[in-house]
């Protein structure tokens, strides 16, 4: 069954320290998405990724860096943490259209101390 | 810029109470309209999209028309049930952002048995 993996799903992480978050997607999308989650913020587009090898800046971007090695695979990764970054971050795949639906992962929830 | 506006952050309804959840948009283009579910512990589903003016979408008991002239997409279901308790976003998608998702802010619905 297609679907959208990521890992962890639960990381606490030290202000300061590296933090890498993977997904993976066997759905065959183009696009790859990292969302992440905030009370009162709802979904914000961090990166995404129209393939293997490319990436893009989403609405905030800041702080954050993203990877698509291949395919089925994007990572994001926050080179030094902050609590500020403490949130539920989720991974997406789906086609390059704007009739696009997009498939989640069930989330990774990540705090920063 | 693009946007979409939730007006309800928190509804509350008993079981068989009428839903109606309110979205409204902001887009420069002629978006596609979306409506997600999020259940507790997993990642947002699509629920259905509208294309087009006067155009309805409708999943599992629920339904939105597509309104150009107030440029809303509002969530509605004549009936609902304990297990509608979720979280429901309101997205756009537009051409020119090649499978890119806008969300609101998400509502919050709890459904008392």
């Amino acid at each position: 069954e297609a679907a959208v993996t990521q890992s962890p799903r639960n990381k606490v992480a030290v202000t300061g320290g590296k933090v890498t978050l993977s997904c993976n997607q066997t759905n065959n999308h183009n696009n790859m998405y990292w969302y992440r989650q905030d009370t009162g913020h709802g979904l914000r587009l961090i990166h995404y990724s129209y393939g293997a090898g490319s990436t893009e800046k989403g609405d905030i971007p800041d702080g954050y860096k993203a990877s698509r090695p291949s395919q089925e695979n994007f990572s994001l990764i926050l080179e030094l943490a902050t609590p500020s970054q403490t949130s539920v971050y989720f991974c997406a795949s789906g086609e390059r259209s704007s009739q696009n639906t997009l498939y989640f992962g069930a989330g990774t929830r990540l705090s920063v101390l | 810029g693009d946007s979409v506006t939730q007006t309800e952050g928190q509804v509350a309804l008993s079981e068989e109470d009428f839903l109606t959840i309110h979205c409204n948009y902001s887009a420069s283009g002629y978006p596609a309209l979306f409506w997600y579910v999020q259940y507790p512990g997993e990642g947002p589903q699509f629920l259905f999209r509208a294309s087009r003016d006067k155009e309805k979408g409708s999943s599992r008991g629920f339904e939105a028309t597509y309104d150009k002239g107030t440029t809303s997409f509002h969530l509605r279901k004549a009936s609902v049930q304990e297990s509608d308790s979720a979280v429901y976003y309101c997205a756009l998608g537009l051409n020119y952002n090649q499978g890119k998702l806008i969300f609101g802010q998400g509502t919050k619905l709890s459904i008392k048995p």
